[in-house]
């Protein structure tokens, strides 16, 4: 079975701009978690989605939403960019709601200059 | 709040030591998990253990164990005989639940295996 996938690998964005990072659970997992990663620190949790609602959000500023699909698939989204959000974005599914593995996705490196 | 600390930022071992990683969590929920996860130079968080409070059992699967003590809040990682495929950045994670799922990383522990 295929793990879980993020697009794209990696982004190169300017201050201001939008960004839409895309991540695809494992097939059968319906909740879905975003973590930012900047260099050098664990990773810090933003949004859990599970089933299709929101079920969790970090300490994060507005500039940043996510949603969920239908087919479990999910968004996450960052407005205004500022060079402090660069950052390796991880995704993270699985199977329910509480205290099941987490499995991660590659991540999306994204570079904001 | 939840709180993981691993003091050691980074540890050299030459092939065939052992080794291990401390972990050293703080939280007021009676009802807790702990993870750990491998980062390898790929970036990929592999899932590695997890364990509920409840459970103060040793683990052991294969060349890696686990000691987790309660009573000094510590969730121990030891890999017997290293080998350069374990050098990696390790994480420790608590889960406190509380209605909704986030893990609260450390801030890793980045091994290098010798040969």
């Amino acid at each position: 079975d295929a793990g879980v996938t993020q697009s794209p690998t990696h982004l190169i964005k300017t201050r201001g701009q939008h960004v839409t990072l895309r991540c695809s659970p494992i097939s059968g997992h319906k909740s879905v978690s975003w973590y930012q990663q900047v260099l050098g620190q664990g990773p810090q949790f933003i949004f859990q989605y599970y089933e299709k609602e929101e079920r969790g959000r970090g300490n994060f500023p507005d500039r940043f939403s996510a949603r969920q699909f239908p087919n479990y698939s999910s968004e996450l989204n960052v407005n205004a960019l500022l060079l402090g959000d660069s950052a390796l974005y991880l995704c993270a599914s699985s199977l329910g709601r509480d205290r099941y593995e987490q499995y991660f996705g590659p991540g999306t490196r994204l570079t904001v200059t | 709040a939840q709180k993981v600390t691993q003091a050691q930022t980074e540890i050299s071992v030459v092939e065939k030591e052992d080794v291990t990683l401390d972990c050293v969590y703080e939280t007021r929920d009676t009802t807790y998990y702990l993870f750990w996860y491998k980062q390898p130079p790929s970036g990929e968080l592999v899932f590695l253990i997890r364990r509920n409070s409840f459970d103060e059992q040793n683990e052991i699967s294969g060349r890696y164990s686990w000691n987790f003590q309660k009573s000094t809040s510590s969730f121990n990682f030891t890999i017997t005989a290293s080998q350069v495929v374990d050098s990696a950045v390790y994480f420790c994670a608590l889960d406190s639940g509380a209605g909704s799922y986030q893990l609260t990383f450390g801030k890793g522990t980045k091994l290098s295996v010798i040969p």
